[in-house]
């Protein structure tokens, strides 16, 4: 099945700062890779998305980048914000025989010090 | 309100008991997945149904089971709890099964403690 690995586990910045956060999957046949962010005690909740055919993603100051032939996907918060802290996910959606399965890294937990 | 509910919020019980964690969504989505969560570790999947009166196994089953009756309801039940399933869980939606449809909605999550 697929497998997710998501680094770095933790990631700490100075306010104003980017921050990267990095993803490798397994399955060459994943083709949609969403990103999540939960805050303390809430549920996760989806920031931004990318689907195999599309090799970067913009909003505002969140951006995710898609290398297909290297399977692996990243996240990039520009002009950090202490309302930025949070764990976030990285994610694949596996096609094939894993139809319908969400695959899910392990999570990073980011604090944006001002 | 539309969205997707989850009971219990919390709950501890004893090992061996049986427990059922129950969501419920009202949004009409197609596919639903039971994840639980646990430090440095993620989210896991435990089980998921692409559609009503289908489920499928994810990467933790064993343990666990679930039903998908109708397309509103998706239990998750533990036979005989044991201490190692003391996790958070998710019952999370989603409007299709292919990747088009995007987003995945979760509920508030239920905490459980297995003594």
């Amino acid at each position: 099945g697929e497998n997710v690995e998501q680094h770095p586990s933790t990631l700490s910045v100075q306010e104003g700062d980017s921050a990267v956060i990095k993803c490798t999957y397994s399955d060459s046949a994943s083709n949609y890779f969403p990103w999540y962010k939960q805050e303390l005690g809430k549920r996760p909740q989806l920031i931004i998305d990318i689907r195999s055919n599309v090799g970067e993603k913009k909003d505002q100051r969140i951006a995710v980048t898609l290398n297909k032939t290297a399977k692996h996907f990243s996240l990039h918060i520009t002009e950090t914000q202490p309302e930025d802290s949070a764990v976030y996910f990285c994610a694949a959606y596996a096609g094939g025989t894993s139809y319908g399965k969400l695959t899910f890294g392990q999570g990073t937990i980011l604090t944006v010090h001002p | 309100i539309a969205g997707i509910t989850q009971a219990p919020t919390s709950q501890i019980l004893a090992a061996g008991r049986r427990m059922t964690l129950r969501c419920t969504q009202d949004m009409r989505h197609n596919a639903m997945y039971w994840y639980r969560q646990d430090l440095g570790l993620g989210l896991r999947l435990i089980h998921y149904s692409n559609t009503a009166g289908t489920t499928g196994k994810g990467e933790v089953p064993d343990g666990y089971s679930v039903s998908r009756a109708n397309t509103d309801d998706f239990p998750l039940t533990l036979a005989s709890a044991v201490p190692s399933q003391t996790s958070v869980y998710f019952c999370a939606s989603r409007k299709g099964q292919g990747a088009n449809t995007g987003e995945l909605f979760f509920g508030e999550g239920s905490r459980l403690t297995v003594l």
